[in-house]
């Protein structure tokens, strides 16, 4: 059974970093891209960032970019998400998504960690 | 970037009846070297993730009931649940992934009427 495991949230200031983690079980992970989604609390859900399964290529939304990293450990099945300078506008739930047969669509998530931007 | 429209914002179907969910994308997804369609619906449940229920437009996804079904070309779409079931009460969002950013359309709330 596929499984994806975010951690890493929680209660940070603004300006500040967290880093969110997702670990994969159930699949080769070292096969699949990744990518982030974002929910902002009772909101529509935001597309964040892209990584292959390779590490190359990376993209993230230009609401991100500069500020959030997107990387992967394929021997620790593990995706990651270095979020620096955050903002009050990032406070959302983060999900982990598995890509599906086209490679860009998302086909498995995880439950979401939250992370909130306060102070 | 591509902006996803759908429409309604929500709707209120009865039990068994037709649901039409519609997205228009602002440039079409349609790649023209291999004639698919980067659009993709999930499905998201009060308190869950979203659950992917159609990709390249009309080709559903794993274990997906027969009721869902997805059309369109270009940049016009709709989702389509033959017979409203309680259980398909949830937001739908259509999502492009022909370009980064992946857009998403602001979700459609389906309740029972």
């Amino acid at each position: 059974e596929v499984q994806l495991v975010e951690s890493g949230g929680g209660l940070v200031q603004p300006g500040g970093s967290l880093r969110i983690s997702c670990t994969a079980s159930g699949f080769t992970f070292s096969s699949y891209s990744m990518n982030w989604v974002r929910q902002a609390p009772g909101k529509g859900l935001e597309w964040v960032s892209y990584i292959s399964s390779s590490s190359s290529p990376i993209y993230y939304a230009d609401s991100v970019k500069g500020r959030f990293t997107i990387s992967r450990d394929n021997a620790k099945n593990s995706l990651y998400l270095q979020m620096n300078s955050l903002r009050a506008e990032d406070t959302a739930v983060y999900f982990c998504a598995r890509g599906g047969v086209t490679g860009r669509d998302l086909a498995q998530w995880g439950q979401g960690t939250l992370v909130t931007v306060s102070s | 970037d591509i902006v996803m429209t759908q429409s309604p914002d929500s709707l209120a179907v009865s039990l068994g009846e037709r649901a039409t969910i519609n997205c228009k994308s602002s440039q079409s997804v349609l790649y023209s070297s291999n004639n698919k369609n980067y659009l993709a619906w999930y499905q998201q449940k009060p308190g869950q993730p979203p659950k992917l229920l159609i990709y390249w437009a009309s080709t559903r996804g794993s274990g997906v009931p027969d009721r869902f079904s997805g059309s369109g070309s270009g940049t016009d779409f709709t989702l389509t649940i033959s017979s409203l079931q309680a259980e398909d009460v949830a937001v739908y969002y259509c999502q492009q992934y022909y370009i980064t950013p992946y857009t998403f359309g602001q979700g459609t709330k389906l309740e029972i009427k």
